[in-house]
């Protein structure tokens, strides 16, 4: 089965630069899905389709998907910022959806 | 607005069911697909399938074959989760989500707020 591999945590100080990293077998030729997911509550996704963001999602978010690697990158960090956030892919070889196991971003 | 709003709090014995319920507002039901995702506590997020609200069509995820069966009721605007045989990891918090129509890689825009079930004797 497909496999994601995101690193479990990602530490950033208030504005700077944090980003993300999903990685998986020719990933680049995947749509890539992001969510962020904060204690106690529903994910939310704040990124479609590699680098498509939905409405409402800052424009301080944005992604990349090349290669074996797809980036979430989060400019000009904020504190409101932390939570985990996990990438998505669908893996049509076997009908089915796959979910990196999440990076926990720590605003420093 | 979009919502989905998911059945209350669930606890179960080993060896039970549990059906979650997940109503949707603000769309057209038939117009969108439902997954199922769940998360254990302190784990990640896990895919256990989908189903078509026009057709009735599902994909179920290997591990949950078998356990798991997904249905709607369209006059109601409701998806179903059931899932059988319940053992103590299977004790997590259940989450409907609005995907696409087809079964072809459409993110989840909306999610439902979760169901927490607790499986313990």
């Amino acid at each position: 089965s497909y496999v994601l591999t995101q690193p479990p945590s990602v530490s950033v100080a208030p504005g700077k630069t944090a980003m993300i990293t999903c990685e998986g077998d020719n990933i680049g030729r995947k749509s890539v899905h992001w969510y962020q997911q904060k204690p106690g509550q529903a994910p939310v996704l704040v990124m479609f389709y590699g680098s498509d963001r939905p409405s409402g999602i800052s424009g301080r978010f944005s992604g990349s998907n090349s290669g074996n690697t797809a980036t979430l990158t989060i400019s000009g960090v904020e504190v409101g910022d932390e939570a985990d956030y996990y990438c998505q892919v669908w893996d049509s070889s076997s009908d089915h959806y796959v979910f990196g196991d999440g990076s926990k971003v720590t605003v420093l | 607005q979009v919502q989905l709003v998911q059945s209350g709090i669930d606890v179960k014995n080993p060896g039970a069911s549990v059906k979650v319920s997940c109503k949707a507002a603000g769309y057209s039901f038939i117009s969108y697909g439902v997954s199922w995702v769940r998360q254990a506590p302190g784990q990640g997020l896990e895919w256990m399938g989908w189903i078509s609200t026009y057709s009735g069509d599902t994909r179920y995820e290997q591990k949950f074959q078998g356990r798991v069966t997904m249905t709607t009721d369209r006059s109601t605007s409701t998806a179903y989760m059931e899932l059988r045989s319940l053992r103590s990891d299977d004790t997590a918090v259940y989450y409907c989500a609005r995907g696409g129509p087809i079964l072809n890689g459409f993110p989840f825009d909306y999610w439902g707020q979760g169901t927490p079930v607790t499986v313990y004797s």
